[in-house]
């Protein structure tokens, strides 16, 4: 069956450690992928978009990284601040056409000062 | 660029009642989706539309639900003869459209939905 499988624990760190959150998927072949961020009572909040022929994507004090033999994506956040504690989701597009999105069920982060 | 607005944000109804949700897109937005989310779970693909044309609906709806997006501007998403199950909360997400599909979404806050 296709899956999209995130840490399902939080994750706990200190403010300026970085923090490392997983995406797997299984079944798909998905042409990019996405990350977002979600605050409680909110709605999704884009973040970054790495497409399949890419390694790597950074942006600020984030990377995202694609494996698609492994088929695994990796989110950094570097430096990390109380303010970046929310839940992150990783999202594909299956048909990579008109991007209608599947989503994990994301990562809770809570980074302690 | 206002962002994606849902109205209303939250709703609490009786089971059997029928709701009705209104979403705004980004104005040069071509495409709209429907998500619903559940506590500790990702959003799930409801419905999308190009403009006034609804081009896919998720096999995971019933047809209690349905949705519109008259003149291809704002949308409505209705569900009649509400159950407990559908308590969720429902987000609408739209993107420019056109080319290539690998656009970020712009979602809104979504409409919190309460069934007694």
């Amino acid at each position: 069956s296709q899956k999209i499988e995130q840490n399902s624990e939080a994750l706990n760190i200190q403010e300026g450690k970085t923090a490392t959150l997983t995406c797997n998927y299984t079944n798909y072949s998905p042409a990019y992928l996405q990350w977002y961020r979600q605050d409680p009572g909110r709605g999704p909040v884009f973040l970054l978009l790495i497409r399949e022929n890419e390694k790597e994507k950074r942006k600020e004090r984030l990377k995202v990284t694609f494996d698609t033999t492994l088929k695994q994506s990796l989110f950094h956040i570097t430096a990390s601040q109380p303010a970046d504690s929310a839940t992150y989701l990783c999202a594909l597009d299956p048909s990579g056409g008109y991007n209608k999105l599947i989503f994990g069920a994301g990562t809770r982060l809570a980074v302690h000062p | 660029d206002t962002g994606v607005s849902q109205n209303p944000r939250h709703k609490i109804t009786k089971r059997g009642q029928n709701v009705t949700f209104r979403c705004d897109p980004i104005s040069e937005h071509n495409r709209l989706y429907w998500y619903r989310q559940t506590l500790g779970q990702g959003p799930e693909f409801l419905t999308y539309f190009q403009n006034e044309a609804q081009l896919e609906k998720s096999r995971l709806l019933s047809d209690r639900f349905s949705a519109e997006r008259p003149k291809g501007s704002f949308s409505t998403l209705e569900i009649q003869r509400t159950e407990q199950g559908d308590s969720a909360m429902y987000l609408c997400a739209s993107s420019p459209g056109g080319g290539r599909g690998d656009q970020p979404q712009h979602f809104g806050d979504g409409t919190r939905l309460s069934i007694l």
